[in-house]
């Protein structure tokens, strides 16, 4: 049972543009969400997160927006840059001190 | 320079081998997890543990065992109980903060 998920396996933006990343939970007691961003060979990094009191959180370059009612966040990367080339994990929590669930990831290539 | 250490990077063994995978931690972090990353499945939850001497089970914890005598370290152990061992492990941390991950070891069973 896939709790946390990723629709688009991956995305492809031209430099300077909007990057839209989807992610959709099925659990309402999540509450604490996050986005990684993963290179090749390479652990996962923390880039951004939200908690469910907020609706948005912002950045620099990103911002997270989270629609509880429709159990759908989004993170959105402006400009897109070719160093955002990655794949790109939603995380969902009970709570910030908790287990992590991943969703599947999205593979984004930003073209020049 | 805090971070995590997993060694080795890359892991070749014959099937039906027990392996295990090192992972430290000198960012003293309470809580350390083992994830696992397969092609198109994201990462899955294969263990954490969230004090010393206290560990438990994940969402594919089948063929897998853990210990956590120190604070800093928490190796995986993958046994020959393990049906598809061959997939990238990633080992993480966190302190009432967002993961921190190692760099991963990529296991191959043949």
């Amino acid at each position: 049972d896939q709790q946390v998920k990723q629709n688009s396996p991956s995305l492809s933006v031209q430099e300077g543009r909007i990057s839209i990343l989807n992610c959709d939970y099925t659990n309402s007691m999540f509450d604490y969400f996050l986005w990684y961003k993963k290179y090749p060979a390479e652990g996962p990094t923390f880039l951004i997160s939200i908690s469910s009191i907020k609706d948005k959180n912002e950045d620099g370059r990103f911002t997270v927006f989270l629609n509880k009612s429709a159990k759908h966040l989004s993170l959105h990367i402006v400009p897109s840059q070719p160093g955002d080339s990655a794949v790109y994990f939603c995380a969902a929590a009970r709570g910030t001190a908790s287990k992590l669930t991943f969703g599947t990831g999205t593979r984004l290539q930003v073209t020049l | 320079d805090g971070g995590i250490t997993q060694s080795p990077k890359y892991l070749f063994r014959k099937e039906g081998q027990n392996v295990t995978l090192s992972c430290e931690q000198n960012l003293n972090h309470d809580a350390m997890y083992w994830y696992r990353q397969d092609p198109g499945q994201g990462l899955r939850l294969i263990y954490y543990s969230q004090i010393v001497n206290d560990f438990q089970k994940g969402d594919i914890a089948e063929g897998y065992s853990v210990s956590r005598e120190k604070k800093e370290s928490f190796p995986l152990t993958v046994t020959s109980a393990q049906k598809n061992p061959t997939a990238f492990y990633l080992c993480a941390s966190s302190s009432n903060s967002p993961l921190h991950f190692g760099n991963g070891t990529r296991l191959t069973v043949t």
